[in-house]
């Protein structure tokens, strides 16, 4: 069945500490993907997103995403992470001309000061 | 600009009552979406709304489940005869019209549905 997975469902870091969240998907076709965020108390908001072309991307608040096809990955990375950047991440994607979003079971990150 | 907007923010309700949930997306926005929110299936589409065209009911889970758009803009989720699992946050998105290539969900605050 198609699906997105994450891979790590807890992530804890120390400010200024690198962010890397794995996604990958199952799907040989054309896909599109996004990265989506939700901050505590707060609704979910689009980080990035990858349609077609250059396949790094770079989004909102300092984080860039990459898609490699041979590995059928979209991974989430920020060099630098902040406390804010506390939230629950979510990969998605919508498969050839699908309209609907396939999420992930998402990624909850806490960054210690 | 007023995001996507949804009621109530919360419900409790009892086991085999009717529940309305309602959306009001983003003016200008053609596509309206609702997806579920539980603690077991994670983040999951339920329906799929595009202009004047037949709505995608592919992701309803029953159907005790409906959903519909008055007018292209409002659209509300019903759930019959609720039952425990219905519990979730149903959440509602909107986008601009599919065929531009770039289009992307703007999603509300939800709605908690509990079924006690």
């Amino acid at each position: 069945a198609q699906s997105v997975s994450q891979h790590n469902h807890h992530v804890i870091l120390s400010e200024a500490a690198s962010l890397e969240l794995g996604c990958n998907y199952s799907y040989g076709g054309t896909v599109n993907l996004f990265w989506y965020v939700q901050y505590p108390g707060q609704h979910l908001q689009l980080l990035l997103k990858y349609f077609s072309g250059d396949p790094l991307v770079k989004g909102i608040k300092g984080f860039e995403a990459e898609f490699i096809k041979s590995k059928f990955s979209f991974n989430l990375r920020k060099p630098s992470v902040q406390w804010s950047d506390t939230a629950e991440y979510f990969c998605a994607a919508s498969l050839g001309s699908s309209y609907k979003l396939i999420f992930g079971s998402g990624t909850r990150l806490l960054v210690r000061p | 600009g007023a995001g996507v907007s949804q009621s109530p923010s919360n419900k409790v309700t009892e086991k085999g009552k009717d529940v309305e949930l309602r959306c009001d997306p983003i003016s200008g926005h053609t596509a309206l979406y609702w997806y579920r929110q539980s603690l077991g299936q994670g983040l999951e589409f339920l329906i799929y709304f595009q202009g004047n065209s037949a709505p995608d009911k592919s992701g309803l889970p029953s159907d005790r489940f409906s959903a519909e758009r008055t007018g292209g803009s409002v659209s509300t989720l019903t759930i019959q005869r609720t039952q425990q699992e219905d519990s979730a946050v149903y959440l509602c998105a909107s986008s601009l019209d599919l065929a531009r290539s770039s289009y992307e969900q703007y999603f509300g605050p939800g709605t908690r549905l509990t079924v006690t």
